[in-house]
């Protein structure tokens, strides 16, 4: 089985700034099989990037995916107050598919 | 607009089986994998498994001597069976759909609202 492990586990941030969330697996992922979810409260999870770096439909451009092999990043410029949500990223190289344990975004 | 909503008991006996249905309306089932993930309270996403609307499945190895996924075309639906059920199974329940596809691989674009269960006495 895949462990992703996301860091840090918390981060808070004022609105305009930049975000930089991080995954880290503990193989490496075929043809980058990594995507990042969106769970704000009270809600399932939305699909943000696929592919380590494709925006999946209607995602804004302030959300950037990047990152090979084991290591990926997950960019937010210009935060907004509305992105406030746990980040997880999971991937989908192999059975069973597993997240990270999730980063929780505060907006100061 | 493809919506997904989970129906079943919120409550369940330790040692008893969990069953879940997740009805799809505004499309149809065939054609897709559909999935089950749970999350437990404070805790990770765990991908429970998918089936193919043809019946195929694969299971989360950690699960899948308890786990049973199935599906009815007919009724637009698909449903989970969780067998002898402890406290650690305690979890929102999603469902949904895999069909945001690309290089061969399918990942969830619809989730149902999510719905707790709760293993107690």
């Amino acid at each position: 089985e895949i462990v992703l492990t996301q860091s840090p586990g918390t981060l808070s941030l004022s609105p305009g700034e930049r975000g930089t969330l991080s995954c880290r697996a503990s193989q490496s992922l075929n043809n980058n099989f990594l995507a990042w979810y969106q769970q704000k409260p009270g809600q399932a999870p939305r699909l943000l990037i696929y592919g380590a770096s494709s925006r999946a439909t209607g995602i804004p451009d302030r959300f950037s995916g990047s990152g090979s092999g084991t290591d990926f990043t997950l960019t937010i410029s210009r935060l907004e107050p509305e992105d406030l949500a746990v980040y997880y990223c999971q991937q989908y190289v192999t059975s069973p598919r597993t997240f990270g344990q999730g980063t929780k975004l505060e907006i100061k | 607009q493809v919506q997904l909503q989970e129906s079943g008991p919120g409550l369940v006996k330790p040692s008893e089986t969990l069953s879940l249905t997740c009805s799809v309306s505004g499309g149809s089932i065939s054609g897709y994998f559909w999935t089950w993930i749970r999350q437990p309270p404070g805790k990770r996403l765990e991908w429970i498994g998918f089936i193919y609307y043809t019946g195929s499945t694969d299971y989360n190895p950690s699960l899948k001597s308890r786990v049973t996924i199935s599906v009815d075309t007919s009724k637009n639906q698909f449903s989970l069976k969780l067998s002898s059920v402890t406290a650690a199974d305690t979890a929102v329940y999603y469902c949904a759909r895999l069909g945001f596809c690309s290089n061969g691989a399918c990942l969830a674009d619809y989730w149902g609202q999510g719905t707790l269960v709760t293993v107690s006495s």
